[in-house]
């Protein structure tokens, strides 16, 4: 298997639920990414983590929470979630330079009823 | 603020050419990267630019022109298969990605 798989491709979830998402690379990549993807809007950065380490936290809610066991995996643990965050979430990795592409996983259509 | 902008939706004809423009104004300017995106499925790089002028790759080229702050996806010989978003990023001066809304591109046979 190659590139950057993502479980589950789709999920309902009620606002008291709590749920997982996972994202695998077999790219030999260093950093991982979460992205939030909503219709007609820009892609936003949620989470980065290089090397394991988190990087980046772009001012998101403590409902979503990341993980990173090893530089090949990446969590995203969701609790309590509302409406508003029914969107498509897509992991990404990328090699250590700066201008290298960001590779992208098929996604998660989350939605929150 | 940083922003970039890009045509929300365009139309084309099989076997004809479409270009798809993207605006950006951003704090520093370190390339610019277009991806296309099918429905439910992953985005997938494209092109590259950091250097003015054109970058040809089959029947996808990119253009950029830092001075003007443009640049420009053009697919040739369009295929149902192209049929797909497009989405414009340029990476700012603190090597962070800043994305554009896409461009939805219908082909029509």
């Amino acid at each position: 298997e190659t590139g950057v798989t993502q479980t589950p491709r789709h999920l309902v979830m009620g606002m008291t639920n709590k749920k997982s998402l996972k994202c695998e690379q077999h790219l030999g990549h260093n950093a991982m990414y979460w992205y939030k993807q909503s219709a007609k809007k820009p892609l936003e950065l949620m989470f980065v983590y290089n090397f394991k380490e988190q990087t980046e936290n772009n001012s998101v809610p403590s409902r979503f929470s990341p993980e990173c066991p090893n530089s090949s995996h990446l969590f995203l643990h969701l609790h309590t979630l509302q409406p508003e965050d029914s969107a498509l979430y897509l992991c990404a990795s990328k090699q250590g330079y700066e201008n290298s592409p960001l590779h992208f996983g098929n996604g998660t259509r989350l939605t929150v009823t | 603020g940083q922003n970039i902008d890009q045509p929300t939706e365009m139309t084309a004809t099989e076997g004809a050419i479409v270009q798809i423009n993207c605006t950006y104004q951003t704090s520093g300017f370190n390339g610019l990267f277009w991806y296309q995106q099918h429905a439910g499925e992953a985005p997938t790089f494209l092109s590259y630019n950091v250097l003015d002028g054109l970058e040809e790759k089959g029947r996808f080229s990119s253009f950029l022109s830092r001075s003007k702050g443009y640049s420009y996806l053009l697919l040739k010989e369009l295929q149902m298969k192209d049929s797909a978003s497009y989405l414009c990023a340029v990476m700012d001066s603190n090597y962070q990605l800043i994305w554009g809304a896409g461009t939805k591109l219908i082909i029509k046979p």
